[in-house]
């Protein structure tokens, strides 16, 4: 199993500011995504974090907008930049362990 | 595309009663389905998973899933329901070779005494 822990768990940010989220794992996981949860609705995948590499984003997601880095096995960060009140939503990231997504906490992202 | 539905966004039971919560999906080959249990202010918590085999899967918390092919569906029930199962309930499909997940809309489940 894995425990994934992100940091911050909230915060408010006013409009054209950025938020980079923090997240770590207790173990090395193969695999690390960053989900995105908008009001009331479902997890919609931003991208998949790669370890040295640049991260694969899904449709609609781009690297200016979500600079994602993952510089090991353990540890992932989530930038969201030039930010409006739409991106006000909670980000979760998840890892990987033998075919098992576990996910973290979650941050609950405001833009005033 | 693959999809993921779950038809039903909030139910309601009383504490004891059975429960069964309907996902159906759209996969063009032989899915690795999942759900998930978010309580309030909480990460999301993986109740069972179906990669292959027998198609009854059994999972914690007294939750179990059934796959049914021929339905694409994965239904979860639990025979008797406990207070502390009121959360949102997502099911999900795997992509193969992938880990990505794909989550359906999510059902509330509200459990009254």
């Amino acid at each position: 199993s894995a425990v994934i822990s992100q940091k911050p768990s909230r915060d408010i940010c006013q409009r054209g500011t950025s938020l980079t989220i923090q997240c770590q794992v207790d173990s090395q996981v193969t695999m690390m995504f960053w989900y995105r949860q908008q009001p009331g609705q479902s997890l919609t995948l931003i991208a998949t974090a790669n370890q040295g590499s640049e991260a694969t984003y899904e449709s609609g997601f781009v690297i200016d907008k979500f600079p994602i880095s993952r510089p090991n096995l353990t540890f992932s960060t989530l930038t969201v930049s030039n930010l409006s009140p739409e991106d006000s939503s909670i980000y979760l990231c998840s890892g990987v362990v033998q075919g098992e997504q576990y996910f973290g906490p979650g941050t609950r992202l405001t833009v005033t | 595309a693959q999809s993921v539905t779950q038809p039903d966004i909030h139910i309601t039971v009383s504490e004891g009663a059975s429960l069964e919560l309907r996902c159906n999906y759209s996969y063009g080959a032989t899915p690795y389905l999942f759900w998930y249990v978010q309580s309030p202010g909480q990460g999301l918590q993986l109740l069972l998973k179906y990669f292959s085999g027998d198609t009854l899967v059994q999972g914690i918390k007294g939750f179990e899933a059934e796959f049914k092919r021929s339905q694409s569906s994965f239904n979860l029930r639990k025979p008797s329901v406990h207070w502390s199962d009121a959360a949102e309930y997502f099911c999900a499909v795997g992509l193969y070779n992938t880990d990505k997940l794909i989550f359906g809309t999510g059902t509330r489940l509200q459990v009254f005494p």
